[in-house]
């Protein structure tokens, strides 16, 4: 069956110091995946996306790999910020356009002053 | 920037009863709406997708007399949820693109059916 990953358990991190949140998928060939930001009580905000054909992308203390080989996303935040403590979701396009995106549980990352 | 407003925020309703959602994309035309309903410390499920001017398409295991959605303009998409029970109970958020791969979400609804 087809499944998406993401540590069920919170990331807590000392601030300045690099969070790294793991995503797996398995049974999914997916065209490009997907990081979101999720506040409490909020919908998710977008993050970066990053294609198939791509081994990583940065946007500002941002970093995402993807490596289709293992299954596999780290989304990396640099120099780690209070205000960074939120759910953090890898989501699944299959289709190179637009797609329907399958998304997992998230992440609570939490980091400490 | 692309913003999608959803309405209400939260709302409370007696079992029975039916309520409405209201998705809008404020400052583009969307193609496409997506209906999601998330359980704490879950990932969110997709409900339907609805494009304007055509039937919504439920996933499966999704009742579509249940879910009433209407997508009558490319900026507003309308979930239904018709005869409420407690376990309808859930956080139900709204998404829209402009047919690209990026998704823009509404700051969701909290649904308490009592």
């Amino acid at each position: 069956s087809q499944k998406i990953e993401q540590n069920s358990e919170a990331l807590n991190i000392q601030e300045g110091k690099t969070a790294t949140l793991t995503c797996n998928y398995t049974n999914y060939s997916p065209a490009y995946l997907q990081w979101y930001r999720q506040d409490p009580g909020r919908g998710p905000v977008f993050l970066l996306l990053i294609r198939e054909n791509e081994k990583e992308k940065r946007k500002e203390r941002l970093k995402v790999t993807f490596d289709t080989t293992l299954k596999q996303s780290l989304f990396h935040i640099t120099a780690s910020q209070p205000a960074d403590s939120a759910t953090y979701l890898c989501a699944l396009a299959v289709n190179s356009g637009y797609s329907t995106l399958t998304f997992g549980k998230g992440t609570m990352l939490l980091v400490s002053p | 920037g692309a913003v999608v407003s959803q309405h209400p925020s939260r709302v409370i309703c007696k079992s029975g009863t039916s309520v409405k959602i209201e998705c809008r994309s404020l400052d583009f035309q969307a193609t496409t709406m997506f209906w999601y309903r998330q359980f704490p410390k879950k990932s969110l499920m997709l409900m339907a997708t609805s494009n304007e001017g055509s039937k919504a398409t439920y996933e499966q295991g999704v009742e579509k007399d249940k879910f009433l959605i209407n997508h009558a303009s490319l900026t507003l998409s309308t979930l239904t949820v018709t005869s409420a029970h407690p376990e309808d109970s859930s956080f139900y958020i709204c998404s829209a693109t402009k047919g690209g791969t990026e998704a823009f979400f509404g700051q969701g609804t909290r649904l308490t059916v009592v």
